[in-house]
């Protein structure tokens, strides 16, 4: 099982950014998917989650409004489109498989190794 | 929404010690729902407990969990080397939460 992110980079305040998540050796399709991030020397923080087939999509009042998630099961893809971008979403972006089909995952039990977001002007 | 309040912050124990950490819940919770995560400098988070009391794939017997309706123990006997790291509760509501960690140190 692997979780690989990318689209991490420095971004001035303001702006847009998509991450992405490829996952391989599970079926991409029966689980939930989650995005967590961690703030430089802080702790984990819940961004957003979204169900199996993409119905059910959730948000830390933090992103609300902001970022957008979105799965591509075809391609065994994650997406977090986040805009309006701002100094305190500078973080560690860690993309998570839930361990059931529904947004409230009882646990997340894979996590890839995270990309790393920077905005600064 | 829940709040998890984890004791202590940090923990000073030596090689061969037993820890106890504590994650506490604003309220009621189903401990199906609560979960333990250890971060090490550097990685990813794992997963460690869930269902407050379930190992994950791989996790040595020495780690344990108890649940109550608001207090959640995760408990390391005989620490090794490697168990000195970051441990944070998860629950899992109409949001997810995260506790704030507990940092078991050397």
């Amino acid at each position: 099982l692997q979780l690989v992110e990318s689209g991490g980079n420095l971004i001035q305040p303001g702006k847009s950014l998509r991450l992405s998540c490829t996952a391989s050796g599970f079926s991409f399709n029966d689980y939930a998917m989650q995005w967590v991030r961690q703030a430089p020397g802080k702790g984990l923080e819940w961004v957003a989650g979204i169900s199996w087939n993409g119905d059910d999509e959730r948000y830390a009042d933090s992103v609300k409004g902001r970022f957008t998630i979105s799965r591509d099961n075809a391609e065994n893809s994650l997406s977090l489109q986040m805009n309006s971008l701002r100094v305190d979403d500078t973080a560690v972006y860690y993309c998570a498989k839930g361990s059931s089909w529904e947004v409230r995952v009882p646990r997340m039990d894979a996590w890839g190794q995270g990309t790393t977001v920077i905005v600064s002007s | 929404e829940i709040v998890l309040t984890q004791s202590p912050v940090t923990l000073s124990l030596s090689p061969g010690d037993s820890a106890t950490l504590t994650c506490r819940a604003s309220q009621s919770v189903s401990s199906f729902y609560l979960a333990w995560y250890q971060q090490k400098p550097g990685q990813s988070p794992r997963l460690l407990i869930f269902g407050a009391g379930s190992r994950a794939s791989g996790i040595p017997e020495r780690f344990s969990g108890t649940a109550s309706e608001t207090d959640f123990t995760l408990t390391i006997s005989r620490l090794e080397p490697e168990d000195f790291a970051v441990y944070y509760c998860q629950f899992s509501g109409s949001s997810i939460t995260f506790g704030g960690g507990t940092k078991v140190e050397i």
